[in-house]
């Protein structure tokens, strides 16, 4: 069966310092990937999508940047954090475009 | 742009209550609709997916409804336990002509409070 990690769980940061966050799933290979933030009152956003190893979109201007470094791994980057990028990051896989979705546990990311 | 909008935003049963959450989409091209269950603090957990050429599907106690062409879907929810508080989110897939990458575009959730 496949399964979808992500870590760490929470995340306190101050102002400023670099951000990473990690993904991975396993079970499954050349899944499309995403990362979401789900901000209070907001619901929530798609950041970036990956369709490959290498290819990375996104979906909103921002502070934050994506990696696919290999198939089932997709990372969440910041080189310096503003107050406003605290929320809660979700990633997410599909086998194909269309088909069902699933979530990962999240990640509650403070900026102070 | 699609929209998706959910109706209540918030609902309190008691327990063995059955109830209907909505969600209603405002582009009608779509592949699928996806229901989602999301506990406090946590990610999202799949419900139901119903595809475009379907108009139910159902697991256990949950049934949901899609009705596309008037760009709405609901989820019932039978004899409503406690364990079922939780936020409920509706998130649609565009069909972008191809080109839609599995990109979800979700509601804002009902918060659902089942009470003993």
């Amino acid at each position: 069966s496949q399964t979808i990690h992500q870590w760490p769980a929470t995340l306190v940061q101050p102002v400023g310092s670099p951000l990473s966050l990690e993904c991975t799933v396993e079970g499954t290979s050349n899944p499309n990937l995403y990362w979401y933030r789900q901000a209070a009152g907001r619901g929530l956003q798609l950041l970036f999508y990956s369709v490959g190893i290498g290819q990375i979109s996104s979906e909103v201007p921002q502070n934050l940047s994506a990696s696919r470094p290999q198939d089932r791994q997709f990372i969440l980057s910041s080189k310096k954090l503003l107050l406003s990028d605290s929320g809660f990051y979700l990633c997410a896989w599909r086998r194909g475009a269309n088909t069902e979705a699933f979530f990962g546990q999240g990640t509650r990311l403070t900026v102070v | 742009k699609q929209e998706v909008t959910q109706i209540p935003a918030a609902l309190s049963v008691p327990e063995g209550e059955n109830l209907v959450l909505n969600c209603s989409f405002t582009d009608s091209a779509i592949y699928n609709l996806q229901w989602f269950r999301q506990d406090p603090g946590k990610g999202l957990t799949s419900l139901l997916l119903i595809q475009s050429s379907q108009r139910e599907q159902t697991s256990g106690r949950l049934n949901a409804s899609l009705d596309k062409s008037s760009g709405r879907s609901t989820l019932y929810i039978a004899a409503s336990q406690p364990g079922d508080s939780a936020t409920y989110l509706c998130a649609v897939l565009a069909n972008a002509g191809g080109t839609s990458y599995g990109k979800l575009t979700f509601g804002q959730g009902t918060i659902l409070t089942v009470h003993p």
